[in-house]
């Protein structure tokens, strides 16, 4: 169980593009989701925190408007890079909480973005 | 905002041989959790600790969480060629509604046939 997935597992896409990423949680319902931003060699960076029904909260640092997230249902959260730029090249990884756990996150395969 | 250094960096090692990696932190973590992430994949969680001095193991991992609870270690034994990959330690305070991973830099391992 608990298994996340991300779709698609990469895209390139040209300058000034928006580019959508979903992430699923298939065998549990996810009331919270998360996304990170991960650079080569690097650690993840948390983005946000989605909330099903709820607005997204954001790190700060990161632009809300260049990065729209959407947790419609309890198994689907989205992330859209809008205006996509080369700088937003990125791995972009989801993970989500189980709702038995209060610690546990399940992470999805990821997605990589490349903006030409 | 809390940080973890994450030690070693990276770290060659013969196959067969054990690994120890560990994480310390600047302030407080209620939780622990170690993850393993291989190239073009999520990170796939092996162990989570919950309680001070905690020592769990999974298989060949053993992690402890620190008495302190501002460190955490993860042991490896008898490596194998498949362990390769960045290690990841990550803690969390839940509360408050908040359920916040803040991860350390990794520790980039590999293992000599």
């Amino acid at each position: 169980g608990a298994v996340v997935s991300q779709h698609p597992s990469w895209v390139i896409c040209k300058s000034g593009t928006s580019v959508k990423i979903e992430c699923r949680s298939l065998d549990f319902q996810a009331t919270t989701m998360f996304w990170y931003r991960q650079f080569p060699k690097q650690s993840l960076m948390l983005m946000a925190t989605s909330n099903e029904g709820s607005k997204a909260t954001y790190e700060q640092g990161v632009e809300k408007d260049k990065f729209l997230i959407n947790h419609a249902s309890l198994t689907l959260s989205t992330l859209t890079v809008t205006s996509a730029h080369p700088e937003d090249s990125s791995f972009y990884i989801c993970s989500a909480r189980v709702p038995t756990s209060m610690y546990e996150q399940f992470f999805g395969p990821g997605t990589r973005l490349t903006v030409l | 905002g809390q940080q973890l250094n994450q030690s070693p960096q990276s770290m060659f090692i013969q196959e067969g041989e054990d690994v120890s990696m560990n994480c310390t932190s600047s302030s407080i973590f209620n939780t622990w959790l170690w993850y393993k992430q291989e190239p073009g994949e999520g990170p796939v969680l092996l162990i989570a600790l919950y309680k001070a001095g905690e020592l769990t193991s999974n298989g060949r991992l053993t992690a402890q969480f620190g008495i302190t609870r501002k460190d955490s270690f993860l042991n490896i034994s008898a490596s194998i060629p498949s362990d390769v990959g960045i290690y990841f330690c990550a803690g969390q305070n839940p509360g408050a509604g908040s359920y916040q991973l803040t991860f350390g830099k990794g520790t980039k391992l590999s293992v000599i046939p």
